[in-house]
Formats: structure tokens, C-alpha cells, sequence
């Protein structure tokens, strides 16, 4: 069964930490995403990987950095938190070639104070 | 700066219903289109993909593609309530490798 794991369903920060958002998937995907949601927004590409140490940003990638140096773990970085980042932060995965067909992990509900 | 333009809602149709769910886009370049529904607390998960003009169907949903027009629709036939959710249209953007969504379209299925 198709399976995306993110590390944290719920996490509260403060404004200037440095916060790390885990995702695992256990499906062989060369594709992993990571996208910010917010109410009336919808959601938002912030980085994708398309292989190991390979990244590109999305629409929205100020203030963010991602790491990706196993296939099945892409990281997002908020170097120093701050309050507009507080959304849900979902990461997805899909299969080489395919970047359309993504499989979405639970979420992370993230409030920076 | 690619647009996909939904109607939020919510909409409200009776169960057994028809519920049209519209879309539309601003990149002339798109060319693959999905619906995803995502249930209140949950991830967004695929249930239809458009390619080429016309309708696609899958069980009681269709999808509808007419890229002159540059919308795309989605028909839930005899709706249930378990339909209700959140429909996320989004949409290639040209060349690129990713998705640009809609802020989606919230219906409610009522018994």
C-alpha cells in the first residue's frame, strides 16, 4: 500500500527557530514534494526533488530550504520561523516521469509564536 | 503568473443529485488536468485525470475538458454523502514539472 509518513502531525514553534519537517515514503518515488496550504490559498508548491540532492523550487520557496539525501526522505527547513509561516504543510511523492500522479502524506500543522 | 480559478463554495446538492464542479485556468500551455478530493483533516488524494478534449468517465464521476475555453469540469452522478468534500482542480503548468492547484471547491452532499 502506497504509504507517505511525515514526522510530525502537530509542532509549535517559536518565531526565529530553526524548524525541521520530515517526510518518508516507502514507495520507490523519484518525485518528492513539498507544498504549504492555506485557507483560500489552496495548496501551494514550496520545493520538489526529482532524484537524490536534486531540487527545484516551487512557487513559493523564500524562507524555506529542503535536503534530500536518501530517495526516501525529503526534509523541509524553515531556516528562522516566522509567524506567516504557521499552515499545513503536506508533502507528496509520485513516480519517476510522472510528476502529476502524487501521493500525499498526512500533514503537519505548524504554529510559529 | 498561472491561475486556476475555482468557485469555493461551498456548493450544497441533494443526495442523488448531479454536482457540477468547475474550473478554469489562465496557462494556454497546460495540457494535463486532475481532480483531487480531499475530506475534511485529510490529504488531498487523485480520483480523475483529463488529457484531451471531451469527457472521461470513471464510475459515477466525469471529467470534462474543453481547452479552447480553457475549463475543466467535474460531474458527481447520484451524489451520496460521502462525496462531500473538498475538490482541488489543478493543472500542469507548460513545460514545468509540477502542479498548479485551485483553492478548491467545498460541496456538501445532503441526505
Amino acid at each position: 500500500d502506497v504509504k507517505v509518513t511525515q514526522s510530525s502531525r502537530y509542532l509549535v514553534k517559536r518565531t526565529g527557530e530553526k524548524v525541521f519537517l520530515e517526510c518518508v515514503q516507502d514507495m520507490d518515488h523519484e518525485n518528492m514534494f513539498w507544498y504549504r496550504q492555506d485557507p483560500g490559498l489552496g495548496l501551494r508548491l514550496i520545493y520538489f526533488s526529482y532524484d537524490v540532492k536534486m531540487k527545484e523550487k516551487g512557487d513559493i520557496p523564500e524562507g524555506y530550504s529542503v535536503s534530500r539525501e536518501k530517495k526516501e526522505r525529503f526534509s523541509l527547513i524553515l531556516e528562522s520561523a516566522s509567524t506567516n509561516q504557521t499552515s499545513m504543510y503536506l508533502c507528496a511523492s509520485s513516480q519517476r516521469g510522472n510528476y502529476y500522479e502524487q501521493y500525499f502524506g498526512p500533514g503537519t500543522r505548524l504554529t510559529v509564536t | 503568473q498561472k491561475e486556476v480559478e475555482q468557485n469555493s463554495g461551498p456548493l450544497s446538492v441533494p443526495e442523488g443529485a448531479i454536482a457540477s464542479l468547475n474550473c478554469t485556468y489562465s496557462d494556454r500551455g497546460s495540457q494535463s488536468f486532475f481532480w483531487y478530493r480531499q475530506y475534511s483533516g485529510k490529504s488531498p488524494e487523485l480520483i480523475m485525470s483529463i488529457y484531451s478534449n471531451g469527457d472521461k468517465e470513471d464510475g459515477r464521476f466525469t471529467a470534462q475538458l474543453n481547452k479552447a475555453s480553457q475549463y475543466v469540469s467535474l460531474l458527481i452522478r447520484d451524489s451520496q454523502p460521502s462525496d462531500s468534500a473538498t475538490y482541488l482542480c489543478a493543472v500542469t503548468s507548460g513545460s514545468a514539472r509540477q502542479l498548479t492547484f485551485g483553492s478548491g471547491t467545498q460541496l456538501t452532499v445532503l441526505p
